[in-house]
């Protein structure tokens, strides 16, 4: 089993509608969860941090559920920007530091 | 923002040469660096963990010396793919944490630009 795992879709949808990604992860010693953003042949950028207490930022919102060890990303009123690959990153503490992806969940949203 | 600058952007190689990525920290210390790899339409592949001062963290699977790692300063990490062959060619990016109080779940990890390798 993966360590982290994404639907990598690719998700279709309309400019204005509501879509949600979501991510699983193995390792119970996972210790911070981010989603991260990647354009096509571009490096990640940091999208926004996962808190226990879930979190929003505008159109964004995250959730995490460690009894069920799963993340989620929900965004609101799609916009043609919004195009590109959501990636679930966890941070695990295994005896050693390391940051995991996830295979990513390609969105595209169409006018 | 912090900076990671990796260079070069894009090199091609012959089979059996080396080739060195450097990955660096402009504006932070970076404690800890990652390296990755992404193959057309995939996910990034965590290759190794480097550690400043220290010996890197390879993940399964990863030969550690074919892809030699040295992370000698806390803003500086170097991935050197040897005797490289066209199954390299890939993207290569790293990754850095910033070295500092605040606690995991507050940082976040920069990336640098990648290195796309083309092994011909």
């Amino acid at each position: 089993r993966k360590e982290v795992e994404q639907d990598p879709g690719p998700f279709n949808v309309p400019e204005g509608a509501t879509v949600a990604f979501n991510c699983t992860y193995s390792n119970s010693a996972s210790q911070s969860f981010f989603w991260y953003r990647q354009d096509c042949r571009k490096e990640p950028k940091l999208l926004m941090s996962v808190y226990s207490s879930g979190n929003e930022d505008g159109r964004f919102t995250a959730q995490l559920n460690r009894a069920s060890q799963y993340i989620s990303l929900l965004i609101r009123d799609s916009k043609l920007s919004d195009s590109a690959t959501y990636l679930c990153v966890v941070h695990m503490n295994t005896g050693f530091q390391k940051l995991v992806f996830g295979t990513g969940t390609r969105l595209l949203v169409s006018p | 923002g912090a900076v990671v600058s990796q260079h070069p952007s894009w090199v091609i190689c012959k089979s059996g040469t080396s080739v060195k990525i450097e990955c660096r920290s402009l504006d932070f210390q970076a404690t800890t660096m990652f390296w990755y790899r992404q193959f057309p339409k995939q996910s990034l592949m965590l290759m190794a963990t480097s550690n400043e001062g220290s010996k890197a963290t390879y993940e399964q699977g990863v030969e550690k010396d074919k892809f030699l790692i040295n992370h000698a300063s806390l803003t500086l990490s170097t991935l050197t793919v040897t005797s490289a062959h066209p199954e390299d060619s890939s993207f290569y990016i790293c990754s850095a944490i910033e070295r500092g109080p605040r606690l995991w779940g507050n940082t976040e990890a920069f990336f640098g630009q990648g290195t796309r390798l083309t092994v011909v």
